[in-house]
């Protein structure tokens, strides 16, 4: 089974603070995409990632930057965590083409 | 217009019932569609993908039509575990794999 994993499952910062968000995927996957669920808005796509060190915009990549030094990780930065930022922030990846799997999750609650 | 549309429901139904999901996509050349169900606090995980000639998978079938830019999802005898949201997927096919998520229908079963 795929396993995309996300280390940080619950997380409380203060505004201003830097936050990473860390993402493992075991498959190979080629594409890893960073997404924000909220309520009535759904899931909309940060960043993406077809490569390593390589990076693409999605829709609302403002005030986040990321980084895929190796296959398997993407991670998520928050340069300076907002309170407008709260948010479920969900980490997937996928074959070119194919189905995307998604990580368990991450809930940041920024104060 | 939302590039990706679904009505948010509640849909109610009794265990045993029958119920259709529609969802509408904004872009014609939309290339693969999917269904994925989240349940509460949890990750979407891929309930089906939707092919031009329409499946089924047990007791859920899918169904696409291009001509009025809709896809649907149809469960036969509700069960109590069908309750979640389910979300529509739509592959814009603009040079990557960009998803777009539809903000998803929820459906309750009631026994």
């Amino acid at each position: 089974d795929v396993k995309v994993t996300q280390s940080s499952r619950y997380l409380v910062k203060r505004t201003g603070e830097k936050v990473f968000l860390e993402c493992v995927q075991d498959m190979d996957h080629e594409n890893m995409f960073w997404y924000r669920q909220d309520p009535g808005l759904g899931l909309r796509l940060i960043y993406f990632s077809y490569d390593v060190k390589m990076k693409e915009k999605g829709d609302i990549p403002e005030g986040y930057s990321v980084s895929r030094e190796k296959k398997e990780r993407f991670s998520l930065i928050l340069e300076s965590a907002s309170t407008n930022q709260t948010s479920m922030y969900l980490c997937a990846s996928s074959l070119v083409g194919n189905t995307i799997y998604f990580g368990e999750g991450s809930w940041l609650t920024v104060v | 217009r939302k590039e990706v549309e679904q009505d948010p429901g509640p849909f109610n139904v009794p265990e045993g019932a029958t119920v259709a999901f529609n969802c509408t996509y904004s872009n014609s050349a939309s290339q693969s569609f999917f269904w994925y169900r989240q349940d509460c606090r949890k990750e979407p995980k891929l309930l089906m993908s939707v092919y031009s000639s329409g499946n089924e998978d047990g007791r859920f079938t899918a169904q696409l039509n291009r001509a009025s830019q809709y896809i649907s999802l149809l469960i036969r005898d509700s069960k109590l575990s069908d309750s979640a949201t389910y979300l529509c997927v739509v592959n814009m096919n603009t040079g990557f794999q960009k998803l777009v998520f539809g903000t998803g229908t929820r459906l309750l079963v009631s026994p």
